[in-house]
């Protein structure tokens, strides 16, 4: 078990292009959440599935944001013809329900938008 | 909706002192969890201490224990024998039930603690 993973650590992109982020969580967990996270503020929740179910997503998640969880296991986030503002980092993170303490997070992925 | 408030945009302490963070919360459920979380300039997010709302008996980890004051709906942080390496953001953050699992953490904003040598 290696924790959760994201990839790309960083990622610098020009406004208006797409960028994709990939989350892979701890193994056997069924639960997988999203969160967004700009300079000096706490995570704001962004979505979440249960395996291959979204179950949530946040106001937050305008129209140009897509998550996906395709198979029950890693999941992505899109996000299309980006914005200055979505510069922010994203965490990832897994749990395995019913346990309710067990949140593990990523390392997040850094976004700048220039 | 659940709210959590930290009110201590940042704090200091000596080297091998105690230190308290601050930390209420606002649900109307009686079911819940609370959580803090360490976040070093690297990045993550470490899990440090969780409190069940059902929990008679204050939640200890090591040198973190969670003081846990349920009729003033707060639930601190203190840190005992500070570390250099304690010097990061902190984040308090709670979850309600869902059906019968718990969902999402809500989280403040965090709070910047420094220790000096």
């Amino acid at each position: 078990d290696t924790g959760v993973s994201q990839d790309p650590r960083h990622k610098i992109t020009k406004r208006g292009q797409n960028v994709t982020f990939r989350c892979d969580p701890i193994s056997e967990h069924n639960r997988l959440y999203w969160y967004r996270q700009t300079l000096g503020q706490g995570p704001e929740f962004l979505t979440y599935f249960q395996n291959e179910a979204q179950l949530e997503k946040s106001r937050l998640l305008s129209d140009r944001f897509s998550a996906e969880r395709p198979k029950g296991s890693f999941s992505t986030l899109e996000i299309q013809r980006t914005e200055q503002g979505d510069s922010a980092m994203y965490l990832c993170a897994s749990s395995l329900v019913p346990n309710n303490y067990g949140y593990t997070f990523g390392s997040g992925t850094r976004l700048t938008v220039v | 909706a659940q709210k959590i408030t930290q009110t201590q945009p940042g704090m200091f302490v000596q080297e091998k002192e105690a230190v308290t963070l601050d930390c209420t919360y606002d649900t109307s459920d009686q079911s819940y969890g609370l959580f803090w979380y360490k976040q070093p300039s690297s990045g993550e997010m470490i899990f440090l201490i969780y409190q069940g709302s059902y929990d008679e008996q204050n939640a200890t980890e090591g040198r973190y224990s969670l003081n846990f004051q349920k009729a003033r709906k707060s639930a601190n942080l203190v840190i005992s024998a500070s570390q250099l390496g304690d010097s990061a953001m902190y984040f308090c953050a709670i979850n309600l039930p869902i059906g019968t699992s718990y969902g999402k953490l809500t989280f403040g904003q965090g709070t910047i603690l420094t220790v000096h040598p």
